[in-house]
């Protein structure tokens, strides 16, 4: 099936440094996601984005939180700075339309924040 | 604000037997349901998609809804060790685009 991908697997960092999470989605959808996962808690919306705006964003996405796709390349989560809280699996999802259309989601970004 | 809760926790079923997952959402304005599976270290895979009320049936898989009783389930046949993993209902209101996701359900299937 569509396939989502994202890179790094793994960041380890310490708090206050800067961190970009990438994300290559499915290459004919038009809407992009980032969801956070605290271990042993649930999925957690933090944003979407569509024609290189952001839609919505819920309350988890803090103000040293940033998205970007320039030019069709890779969707990007950006953290600066970032805090211990932040420490978590980022997942990167993607879907043709909105509505009905599945959201497909990547293998996720293990961040730990020292 | 949309909640999603899911039971049970964790489920232990025999291979071949019945699993049956369940899931209550809060808003009455939800629209669109989806199971999601995902296996340890790995992103949620979409299973199946539920937007009518009564039952949806792909394979081994059978997704109920019922809207007026915020309520909906799956059930797994023929349950197989391969579909252990963390199950998770998702539901979309109509008018944005996240996911509000429950906290799962681990699914053990035990030869």
């Amino acid at each position: 099936g569509p396939k989502v991908l994202q890179i790094p697997s793994h960041q380890i960092i310490d708090m206050g440094q800067m961190v970009t999470l990438n994300c290559d989605p499915v290459s004919n959808h038009l809407y992009f996601y980032w969801y956070k996962q605290i271990l042993g808690q649930q999925m957690e919306f933090l944003v979407n984005f569509y024609n290189g705006k952001v839609m919505e964003k819920s309350k988890l996405f803090k103000d040293q939180f940033s998205v970007e796709r320039p030019d069709g390349s890779y969707f990007t989560l950006k953290i600066q700075p970032t805090a211990l809280e932040d420490s978590a699996v980022y997942f990167c999802a993607s879907s043709p339309q909105l509505n009905q259309d599945t959201q497909y989601f990547g293998p996720g970004t293990r961040l730990l924040v020292l | 604000q949309q909640k999603v809760q899911q039971s049970p926790e964790s489920l232990i079923v025999p291979e071949g037997g019945m699993a049956s997952l369940n899931c209550t959402f809060s808003d009455r304005n939800s629209q669109y349901f989806w199971w999601y599976r995902q296996h340890s270290g790995e992103g949620p895979k979409a299973l199946m998609s539920i937007f009518s009320n009564g039952d949806k049936k792909e394979g081994r898989f059978t997704a109920h809804l019922n809207k007026a009783s915020l309520h909906v389930s799956l059930h797994i046949k023929d349950s197989q060790p391969s579909d252990s993993a963390l199950y998770f209902c998702a539901v979309r209101g109509g008018s944005n685009a996240k996911l509000t996701f429950g906290k799962g359900t681990k699914l053990s299937v035990k030869s």
